[in-house]
């Protein structure tokens, strides 16, 4: 394994539009991040999971976004009804989690543009 | 709940010339402090971490950080930068309580020039 992938790399939509986002993570790692970056400011936790369960959801993550990972391995990220204040980079990280230490790895993200 | 401060959001800086990053954060329990590069066109990758025992840590590539409780900062220096050096530095903090989740600060770009 390589390490995280994240598909598709960019993603232009039109605002009202649904538009879902996906990440394979490192295959042994059991915790999976999602976080948003926009422009010129630092990354944003969104929400995580360890295994199949979602922990955490931030209170940026509006009703209009959903976040699964159904079998513990990949996960989706989607966002309904779009609107252009989504256009940002979202990025995934997955982690192995053991006795504490946590290094979380990172995929090349996700770039949208709301139209 | 805890936050970071990047005091520097772009520091330019001549090739061989020593360059410091300033990172400062707040939290009132103990958390993992970490250093993050972004080059230009690719993904976040780790510098270094501090987790606990010596304060000051390395990386492969020249740079180290050291952690100082008192003044709650985790300074990120390189004695002889090279062009290869240009990018984004993030630091973050994280507590195991709190999943682990990454918190960022804005970043600081440093252009490297010749």
């Amino acid at each position: 394994d390589t390490g995280v992938s994240q598909d598709p790399r960019h993603k232009i939509t039109k605002r009202g539009q649904n538009v879902t986002f996906r990440c394979d993570p490192i295959s042994e790692h059991n915790r999976l991040y999602w976080y948003r970056q926009t422009l010129g400011q630092g990354p944003e936790f969104l929400t995580y999971f360890q295994n199949e369960a979602q922990l955490e959801k931030s209170r940026l993550l509006s009703d209009r976004f959903s976040a699964e990972r159904p079998k513990g391995s990949f996960s989706t990220l989607e966002i309904q009804r779009t609107e252009q204040g989504d256009s940002a980079m979202y990025l995934c990280a997955s982690s192995l989690e053991f006795q504490g230490e946590n290094e979380q790895f990172f995929g090349p993200g996700t770039r949208l543009t709301v139209l | 709940a805890q936050s970071v401060t990047q005091l520097d959001s772009q520091v330019p800086v001549f090739e061989e010339a020593p360059v410091e990053l300033r990172c400062n954060y707040s939290s009132s329990v103990s958390v993992y402090l970490f250093w993050y590069v972004q080059y230009p066109n690719q993904g976040l990758q780790l510098l270094l971490k501090y987790l606990s025992g010596s304060t000051l840590v390395e990386s492969i590539n020249g740079f180290e950080a050291e952690f100082n409780k008192s003044q709650t900062s985790f300074h990120l220096r390189k004695p002889s930068v090279h062009i290869s050096d240009t990018a984004e530095y993030f630091c973050a903090v994280s507590r195991r309580a709190a999943g682990n989740k990454l918190t960022f600060g804005g970043g600081t770009r440093v252009l490297v020039k010749p």
